[in-house]
């Protein structure tokens, strides 16, 4: 079944060290996001790629950098991990035309900080 | 300013009760869509409406919107206890591209 899949589920990472969650999709998507969820609050989108354009956020704190090598593949990285970022890391796709229309969602990467 | 804001936060009820959440936005929209959200999980696209419509059906999901008060109402008929979730509306913020979700509501349906 296409879907969008996110590795690894759970990511324990030390204070300050780099980490790195990813997402792949067999959707053939042209438009991959990255979200972040904190506990009982809504997903704040961190930022997006169409195609092999990125958009950030203007209010994405600068620890947070993504690739996307290909279309079925994007990363989110986070060169150092602090407390606040304990998280779900939630990845969505969607077809061009595209941000109005309907997203597919992983089933998240939970991120824990100690 | 968060675009879509959700009412009630939590709803509690019995099984085969219908469940009612409500969902507020301040600017035009393109479309409002439904989603939920399992504890722990990703999101799940329940409906979307767009700003023609005034109601769509799906199962035993009903969503209503009045763009003239720029509010929607997502209604679960007969629920089950499996219905249990957070649900979210989102809308897009208006031709920035961006799907802004509210803060949710969290439905509880006792079996």
């Amino acid at each position: 079944d296409a879907m969008v899949i996110q590795n690894p589920r759970y990511q324990v990472t030390q204070f300050g060290k780099p980490v790195t969650l990813s997402c792949s999709q067999t959707l053939n998507h042209n438009v991959m996001y990255w979200y972040q969820q904190k506990s009982s609050q809504a997903p704040k989108l961190l930022f997006h790629y169409y195609d092999k354009d990125f958009n950030n956020e203007a209010d994405t704190p600068d620890n947070f950098q993504s690739r996307r090598p290909n279309t079925s593949f994007c990363f989110l990285d986070i060169r150092s991990p602090g407390l606040g970022d304990a998280a779900m890391y939630l990845c969505a796709t969607s077809t061009p035309g595209g941000f109005q229309e309907t997203q597919y969602f992983g089933p998240g990467t939970r991120l824990l900080v100690l | 300013s968060q675009q879509g804001e959700e009412d009630p936060q939590a709803l509690s009820i019995q099984e085969g009760e219908n469940a009612t959440m409500n969902c507020s936005y301040k600017t035009s929209i393109n479309n409002l869509q439904w989603y939920r959200q399992n504890s722990g999980r990703g999101l799940v696209h329940l409906i979307l409406i767009r700003s023609n419509e005034r109601e769509k059906h799906s199962g035993r999901l009903r969503v209503t919107l009045d763009t003239s008060k720029k509010s929607s109402s997502l209604l679960i008929t007969a629920s089950r206890a499996a219905d249990t979730a957070s649900y979210f509306c989102a809308t897009d913020a208006g031709n920035t591209g961006k799907l802004i979700f509210g803060q949710g509501t969290t439905l509880q349906v006792k079996p």
